[in-house]
């Protein structure tokens, strides 16, 4: 199957710095990716839908402004959580949809001190 | 009511037993069918893909798909330890364009 890989796999940070989040497709090109949260013990929720070349489709509920996504080439989309906080600190996985199939990458866990 | 409804488990069954997971749905426009094993602390990973009704089988694992009752199935023969993890069912409709998740069955295989 397809490799997405994703960097940092951890990160940990202060309060109200700002963290960024890289999601690449290794051996293939993706048009689109999404950005997932997860929650111990808990399923996937999807933060936003990331074109490339166009601007991301957030779900409801999410902050765009806080949560801001990149999509600058067919290979790369970026995270970045701004100001974060303590209540950011979660597992942040990204995927790339490869015809009707998505492959995800490894997670990146984020604690917020 | 949820889109996707999946039992969280946790499932323990013993080495060499036969695996049954399951999901149903409400929407009847999910035509794209799929299964991720998720281990912790790790990214999902794609197991199985069916598009529309039918049986699918790769090496262990069986997926099989009831659009008619809106149910699909994981079947995995003989399991083994290292099949512990969590799975989750996805879907998506035609035109693709996010997918659907249910909440994850953990499975836990004794040796």
């Amino acid at each position: 199957g397809a490799v997405v890989s994703q960097h940092p796999s951890w990160v940990i940070c202060k309060s109200g710095t700002s963290v960024k989040i890289e999601c690449r497709s290794l051996d293939f090109q993706a048009t689109t990716m999404f950005w997932y949260r997860q929650f111990p013990k808990q399923s996937l929720m999807l933060m936003a839908t990331s074109n490339e070349g166009s601007k991301a489709t957030y779900e409801q509920g999410v902050e765009k402004d806080k949560f801001l996504i990149n999509h600058a080439s067919l290979t790369l989309s970026t995270l970045t959580v701004t100001s974060a906080h303590p209540e950011d600190s979660s597992f942040y996985i990204c995927s790339a949809r490869v015809a009707n199939e998505q492959f995800f990458g490894p997670g990146t866990r984020l604690t917020v001190l | 009511q949820k889109e996707v409804e999946q039992d969280p488990g946790p499932l323990s069954v013993p080495e060499g037993a036969i695996v049954s997971l399951n999901c149903t749905y409400s929407n009847s426009a999910f035509q794209y069918f799929m299964w991720y094993r998720q281990y912790s602390r790790k990214g999902p990973e794609l197991l199985m893909y069916t598009y529309s009704s039918g049986n699918k089988e790769d090496g262990r694992f069986t997926a099989q798909v009831d659009k008619s009752s809106k149910y699909i199935s994981l079947f995995i023969r003989d399991s083994q330890p290292s099949d512990s993890a969590t799975y989750l069912c996805a879907m998506s409709a035609v035109g693709f364009q996010k997918l659907v998740f249910g909440t994850g069955t953990r499975l836990l295989v004794s040796p």
